[in-house]
C-alpha cells in the first residue's frame, strides 16, 4: 500500500527566507505525487503536481519541488517566503494501480516570522 | 466558473436531526468526492462518484448516506450522528476519476464546518 511522510509536524521560518518542506512516499511503482495547501478552515489548494518526466516540477505562489527517485522523495520548496504563505501544507500521493485512492500525509504548519 | 461551492459552511446539529450537505461544481467535472476531516488531521476519503454512480465507499457508516443527483451536483445526508462527527467535510471534483483527476488534479471546495451536539 502507498504511504506518505511528512517529518515536520511544524516550522516557523522568518519572511524572506528560503522554505523547504518534506515528503517521503512509499510506493513500489512511479506514484502520482501532490502538494496541496490549506488556509484555516478554509478547503484544499493544489500547489503543484507530478505524474512523470521533468522531475523539478513549477506550482502556483512560487512554489517548486523536485522528485528524487533514489530518496523516495518529493520536497517542497520557496526561496522566499511571504506572511501569506502561513498555512498548513499537505504532500499526497495517488496511484491507479492502489484503487485510484489519494494517500494524504500528516500535514506540515508553516508559520511566518515578521 | 473554476470553483466548487459548498453550503452551508457552518451547521450545528443534534443527534436526532436529519440534515444535508450539498456541493455544486459547473467545470464539467465528472468525478465527485466527500472527504472528512478532524482537526490537526489530514483528509480522509469517504465516497468517490464518477459519472454520478457511486464507485468507492471507504466503509463510512450508513449515518453518512450520499447522493449525485446530476453531474454538478453532490448531496451528503445526515442522520442519527454522533458528537465524535463533527469535523471538517470537504468536497472535490475533478475531471475523471483517476484520483490524479486528470492534469489539473482535484478542486476542494471550502468545506462545511458541522458540530454534533
Amino acid at each position: 500500500a502507498q504511504s506518505v511522510t511528512q517529518p515536520d509536524i511544524h516550522i516557523t521560518v522568518s519572511e524572506g527566507a528560503s522554505l523547504e518542506l518534506r515528503c517521503n512516499y512509499s510506493y513500489g511503482a512511479t506514484p502520482y505525487l501532490f502538494w496541496y495547501v490549506q488556509s484555516p478552515g478554509q478547503g484544499l489548494q493544489l500547489l503543484l503536481k507530478y505524474f512523470s518526466g521533468d522531475t523539478l516540477v513549477q506550482g502556483i505562489k512560487g512554489f517548486e519541488a523536485e522528485f528524487k527517485r533514489s530518496q523516495s522523495s518529493f520536497n517542497l520548496r520557496k526561496p522566499s517566503v511571504h506572511w501569506s504563505d502561513a498555512a498548513e501544507y499537505f504532500c499526497a500521493v495517488g496511484a491507479r494501480s492502489s484503487g485510484d485512492k489519494l494517500t494524504f500525509g500528516t500535514g506540515t504548519r508553516l508559520a511566518v516570522r515578521p | 466558473d473554476t470553483e466548487v461551492t459548498q453550503t452551508p459552511k457552518h451547521l450545528v446539529m443534534g443527534m436526532t436531526n436529519k440534515k444535508s450537505l450539498k456541493c455544486e461544481q459547473h467545470m464539467g467535472h465528472r468525478a465527485m468526492y466527500w472527504y472528512k476531516q478532524k482537526a490537526k488531521k489530514p483528509p480522509e476519503l469517504m465516497f468517490v462518484y464518477s459519472y454520478e454512480k457511486l464507485s468507492i465507499n471507504e466503509s463510512v457508516p450508513s449515518r453518512f448516506s450520499p447522493e449525485c443527483p446530476n453531474s454538478s451536483l453532490l448531496n451528503l445526508h445526515l442522520h442519527a450522528l454522533q458528537p465524535e462527527d463533527s469535523a471538517l467535510y470537504l468536497c472535490a471534483s475533478s475531471q475523471d476519476r483517476g484520483l490524479t483527476g486528470g492534469v489539473s488534479g482535484y478542486t476542494f471546495g471550502s468545506g462545511t464546518r458541522l458540530t454534533v451536539v
